[in-house]
């Protein structure tokens, strides 16, 4: 079956700061990764999704970037972070052209 | 992709079926009804899926109208573990983003 893990889940960090967020999938190959962001009382925002390796498209103009050095990895990453990154960010994968997205368990991150 | 619009919240007592509306009057013919709940501090859940047919699943039944401008999750017997938001989305099959909206925050009370 497949899993996906997503670390730290907290974290905290002061403005200015960088950030990297992992996320991996297992028991499956060539998925579609994606993150997300949830900022508090607020919907769900795409951040970046990614359909293969080294293949990254931006949903929303920030100061955050996506990467994807391996298959079933995808790593968020900012080089300083401000106040608004603040949030619940959510790695997801699906099949391919699915909208049948799993959901990981999320990293809380707290700028201060 | 259509809009849709959900209650903002509702109370089911446990044990009952929760019946979750949606409405979505623009959807188009190559559109499918998502949808999905999110459990507080989890990562969204996908529950069903439909475009036309009713479907269930060992969740949840989704009811579509025959005309499609809305739709009915039915948790059929509703405990305790299905409070959460529940998401409504309407997507052609193709493309990539979920686009979540505020959904239904349901309340199941024992």
């Amino acid at each position: 079956s497949q899993t996906i893990h997503q670390w730290p889940a907290t974290l905290v960090q002061p403005v200015g700061s960088p950030l990297s967020l992992e996320c991996t999938v297992e028991g499956t190959s060539n998925p579609n990764l994606y993150w997300y962001r949830q900022a508090a009382g607020r919907g769900l925002q795409l951040l970046f999704y990614s359909v293969g390796i080294g293949q990254i498209s931006s949903e929303v103009p920030q100061n955050l970037s996506a990467s994807r050095p391996q298959d079933r990895q995808f790593i968020l990453s900012s080089k300083k972070l401000l106040l608004s990154d603040s949030g619940f960010y959510l790695c997801a994968w699906s099949v391919q052209g699915s909208y049948e997205q799993y959901f990981g368990p999320g990293t809380r991150l707290t700028v201060t | 992709d259509a809009k849709t619009t959900q209650p903002t919240s509702m109370d089911c007592a446990e044990g009952r079926a929760a019946n979750l509306p949606c409405n979505h009057s623009t959807i188009s013919g190559n559109e499918y009804v998502y949808w999905y709940r999110q459990i507080h501090s989890q990562g969204p859940q996908y529950i069903i899926h439909g475009l036309k047919n009713n479907e269930t699943n060992e969740m949840a039944s989704l009811i579509i109208t025959e005309d499609r401008k809305s739709s009915t999750l039915i948790l059929p017997h509703a405990t305790l573990r299905d409070t959460a938001v529940y998401y409504c989305i309407v997507l052609r099959n193709s493309g990539y983003a979920l686009n979540f909206g505020k959904g239904t925050s349901l309340l199941v009370t024992p």
